[in-house]
């Protein structure tokens, strides 16, 4: 088991340009979801999937950000246009809700700068 | 609003001393509540508990959960430099994980 994919590992960019975000989860789990972390604000949900479908996006901070999920295999987390403030590691976890025990695995993350 | 307060922030020690991390919440709908390790990367899972008073042991590792009084505790005893990273206590609600801030832990030689 790969576990959980994220790319880029590390994305630098200018602000107002576009990114995206990428995640596939660990076959076979049915929830997925994505966290900002940043030092001020630790991490913080953003927007989760269940059966690829967003249950509750109210951790998405303003319209610049939105997801999808249009597989049980892919995830994208797209923010347009970027801005500096949103510097922060992006994480993407997943788990199997057919189980009692809720434990997320994470991604090894995506560092994003934006200058 | 849920929310999951940790304290301390940030702590130093020498090799072979014992901690002890705070985690308080105020959560509806409470599930189970889940303590995490970070060092450079990704948050690794160490515990989850959903009892009142059964300590969960790893190790030099422990945790227990008070849903009384709404707080777990993490217990490292003979720390060790390896033990220097975040700790990130999480809690279940009805249906997703809310993250508190972490405790951020060094351990020098």
């Amino acid at each position: 088991d790969a576990g959980v994919i994220q790319s880029p590992r590390h994305e630098v960019t200018e602000m107002g340009q576009e990114v995206t975000l990428r995640c596939k989860p660990i076959s076979g789990h049915n929830s997925l979801f994505w966290y900002r972390q940043t030092m001020m604000r630790g991490l913080e949900l953003l927007i989760y999937f269940n059966n690829n479908v967003p249950i509750d996006d109210s951790g998405m901070p303003e319209d610049r950000f939105s997801a999808k999920m249009p597989n049980a295999s892919f995830s994208t987390l797209k923010i347009q246009p970027s801005e500096p403030r949103d510097s922060a590691v992006y994480f993407c976890a997943s788990d199997s809700r057919t189980g009692a025990t809720n434990v997320l695995t994470f991604g090894a993350g995506s560092r994003l700068t934006v200058l | 609003e849920d929310k999951v307060v940790q304290s301390p922030l940030s702590l130093v020690v020498h090799e072979g001393d014992t901690v002890t991390l705070n985690c308080s919440y105020e959560v509806t709908n409470f599930r189970s509540l889940l303590w995490y390790k970070q060092e450079k990367k990704a948050p690794t899972f160490l515990f989850m508990l959903t009892s009142s008073g059964i300590e969960k042991k790893s190790g030099r590792l422990s945790s227990i959960l008070d849903k009384k009084e709404l707080f777990s505790i993490l217990n490292i005893t003979a720390t060790q430099t390896g033990d220097s990273a975040v700790y990130l206590c999480a809690v279940l609600n009805t249906d997703k994980l809310i993250f508190g801030t972490g405790t951020r832990l060094q351990v020098f030689p």
